[in-house]
């Protein structure tokens, strides 16, 4: 039962340097997320696709893009990493326009120098 | 806007010693409550949905509680396996699917 798969699990970054996040789910959810967590300020959003081929803004977007490349997988792509971006990142999937909880991946843990 | 308080932010207990977190949330209408588990290094896992005042639901030594401003996790007589950090997350009515989320109660359970 793999669920949501997140890659890689660990990584280090000099700033400016840019990356990808992968994820991807097993249990045909149409909608997925990417989050962010740092001590004291719990989980924040950083982009969300409700459906394939869309994709929306959360609550911290700047300095991140997102690509949904089919109904399983949904990337994140940092351009030009900075300081201020090193956190953990988490992949979550969910039903589409439903009262479903989400299901979440180990993370990302990202350290930008 | 909607908003979700979890409290106390830490817990220390002793093994057998029940107590209780608290999350309250102020929200227009309330589609779900949703309880996670996190351990460190790990991704939030889920617990328990609550749809509507009054509802229960249990599992081993958790049970949570909804009322229409807040929802209790309770923890009866816990063992050093139940230290994590708890969260709760408010999926309001109207607008988008997207639930709020409170910052957790980190819970150590000591031996």
């Amino acid at each position: 039962n793999a669920g949501v798969t997140q890659t890689p699990k660990f990584q280090v970054l000099k700033t400016g340097q840019s990356m990808t996040l992968q994820c991807a789910q097993d249990m045909n959810h149409n909608s997925m997320y990417w989050y962010r967590q740092d001590p004291g300020m719990g989980l924040r959003l950083i982009y969300y696709s409700a459906s394939e081929g869309t994709t929306d803004k959360g609550e911290v977007p700047n300095g991140y893009n997102v690509s949904r490349l089919n109904k399983r997988e949904f990337s994140l792509r940092l351009e030009s990493a900075a300081p201020s971006q090193t956190s953990v990142y988490f992949c979550a999937s969910s039903p589409t326009d439903s009262n479903q909880p989400q299901h979440f991946g180990d993370g990302t843990r990202l350290s930008i120098l | 806007e909607d908003q979700v308080t979890q409290s106390p932010e830490a817990l220390r207990l002793q093994e057998g010693e029940s107590s209780s977190l608290n999350c309250s949330y102020t929200v227009s209408g309330l589609r779900g409550l949703f309880w996670y588990r996190q351990d460190p290094g790990k991704g939030p896992e889920f617990l328990f949905t609550l749809y509507s005042a009054g509802e229960e639901k249990e599992k081993e030594r958790l049970k949570a509680t909804l009322t229409k401003k807040e929802s209790f996790l309770h923890i009866t007589a816990p063992k050093p396996e139940d230290s994590a950090t708890y969260l709760c997350a408010v999926l309001a009515s109207g607008g988008s699917y997207i639930p709020t989320f409170g910052r957790g109660t980190s819970l150590i359970v000591h031996p």
